[in-house]
């Protein structure tokens, strides 16, 4: 089965650039999409088909797939914006959604 | 406003069946592809199975594939899921989600409903 792999966790400093991989074969020929998720919460979606940006979601918040590698990246990263961070591909020859194993983000 | 409400989780032995749903609102329910994900305690997301507006698609991860049936209710606003020979590994929150609008991404998703499988 189709499988995605992320950082378990990346730490960036308040202010600074954020960024988040996800590697898996050829997912430049898929679309993915990011979730965040907070403590006790429902995750939410904060980038979809690679790099678009739902509506309500800060501009900070940006995406993109090249060869094998998709990137999220936070500019400007704020404490609230601690949480973990799902990728998630569409695999449509064998059966749609993988997720990745989730990035926790600290913010110090 | 987009609402998805789980219902139906609870304590199963191994081996047991449990059903979930999944009341929708806010929305036009019939124009979307509908998902379940889980995520065990203190784990990440897993997909579990997604349906098409119209129940002509249907998919599930191999994990559940043979044990677990999902299936809509178009005219009642409602998804399902209907869970058989459970393990203990089933045990997990489980999330109703819509897909946006064909982009293969979920834009909504309920607060969960939580399964344990436990004897």
């Amino acid at each position: 089965s189709y499988e995605v792999t992320q950082p378990p966790s990346v730490s960036v400093s308040p202010g600074q650039s954020a960024t988040i991989t996800c590697s898996g074969d050829k997912l430049d020929a898929k679309y993915i999409c990011w979730y965040q998720q907070k403590p006790g919460q429902s995750p939410v979606l904060v980038i979809y088909q690679d790099n678009k940006r739902p509506s309500g979601i800060p501009e900070r918040f940006s995406g993109s797939n090249s060869g094998d590698t998709v990137t999220l990246t936070i500019s400007g990263t704020q404490p609230i914006d601690e949480a973990d961070y799902y990728c998630q591909a569409w695999d449509s020859s064998t059966a749609w959604g993988v997720f990745g194993g989730g990035t926790k983000l600290t913010v110090l | 406003e987009v609402q998805l409400v789980e219902s139906g989780g609870g304590l199963v032995q191994p081996g047991g069946s449990l059903g979930l749903s999944c009341a929708a609102s806010g929305f036009a329910f019939h124009n979307y592809a509908m998902h379940w994900v889980r995520q065990a305690p203190g784990k990440g997301l897993e997909w579990v199975a997604g349906i098409s507006w119209n129940s002509v698609n249907i998919g599930y991860a191999d994990s559940v594939k043979g044990r677990f049936t999902i299936s809509r209710d178009n005219a009642k606003n409602s998804l399902f899921l209907h869970m058989n020979s459970l393990e203990t590994e089933d045990t997990a929150l489980y999330y109703c989600a819509k897909e946006y609008g064909g982009t293969s991404a979920f834009d909504s998703w309920g607060q969960g409903t939580l399964v344990t499988v436990s004897s």
